[in-house]
């Protein structure tokens, strides 16, 4: 499998920072063919698009989400990694991580990680 | 930024039946859309790429056809393993956006 996303937090508290990673297996991390994307999904809703990040740590993240969202890189150790700051229960999803390439878009995905913001 | 919508929101059809799912962009994209299958509990997969480029290892009776801002995926002959979410994706610029869902039911 591509993309392994490490196991979440499951839950987090309003106002913490929730954090995931996703491991990526083979050399691809470094290929600047590639871009590396989050995407979540609130239960029972649709998907939206997070942000990206390429190899060289250029980053692209949506409007919605810019002021609290990090994403990184390490392709020394194969992963990309998500920040999600001050989170309230709206922010509770499903979290993918995906890779993005231009001919064939979100072609590969993460199993999938559920986290609630709840006290 | 580029809206995508997506039509219908959910479709309720018989096995054999030809299925065509739509989606409109606010903005030409060229042939920046993919589409995406998702069955409950799992994560999406990838069905059609630059509009209508098979994803290998999809069934033939799956299609994607559209350019600028126009575009449909079409089943061609409805199989019960085909129940599911069905989503759009513009990639043609940031932000990236996805369609609405189109739920297809059986």
């Amino acid at each position: 499998q591509l993309l392994v996303q490490e196991p979440g937090p499951g839950l987090v508290k309003p106002s913490e920072t929730l954090s995931l990673s996703c491991t990526v297996s083979g050399d691809s991390l470094s290929n600047n063919d590639f871009h590396w994307v989050w995407i979540r999904q609130p239960p029972g809703k649709g998907l939206e698009w997070i942000g990206s990040i390429s190899y060289d740590g250029s980053t692209h993240y949506n409007p919605s989400l810019r002021s609290r969202v990090s994403i990184s890189v390490d392709t020394s150790k194969k992963y990309f990694s998500l920040k999600l700051s001050s989170v309230t229960a709206a922010d509770s999803a499903i979290f993918y991580c995906a890779r993005h390439f231009s001919l064939t878009a979100f072609d590969f995905w993460g199993q999938g990680t559920l986290v609630t913001v709840s006290s | 930024d580029i809206q995508v919508t997506q039509s219908p929101s959910s479709l309720s059809a018989s096995v054999g039946d030809r299925v065509t799912i739509s989606c409109r962009t606010s903005q030409a994209i060229s042939h920046a859309l993919s589409w995406y299958q998702q069955k409950p509990g799992q994560a999406p997969t990838l069905l059609i790429y630059v509009a209508s480029s098979l994803q290998s290892g999809v069934p033939s009776r799956f299609s994607g056809s559209g350019s600028g801002t126009d575009f449909a995926l079409t089943i061609s002959s409805l199989q019960p393993e085909d129940v599911a979410t069905y989503y759009c994706l513009q990639d043609y610029a940031t932000p990236l956006a996805f369609g609405g869902g189109t739920k297809v039911e059986i």
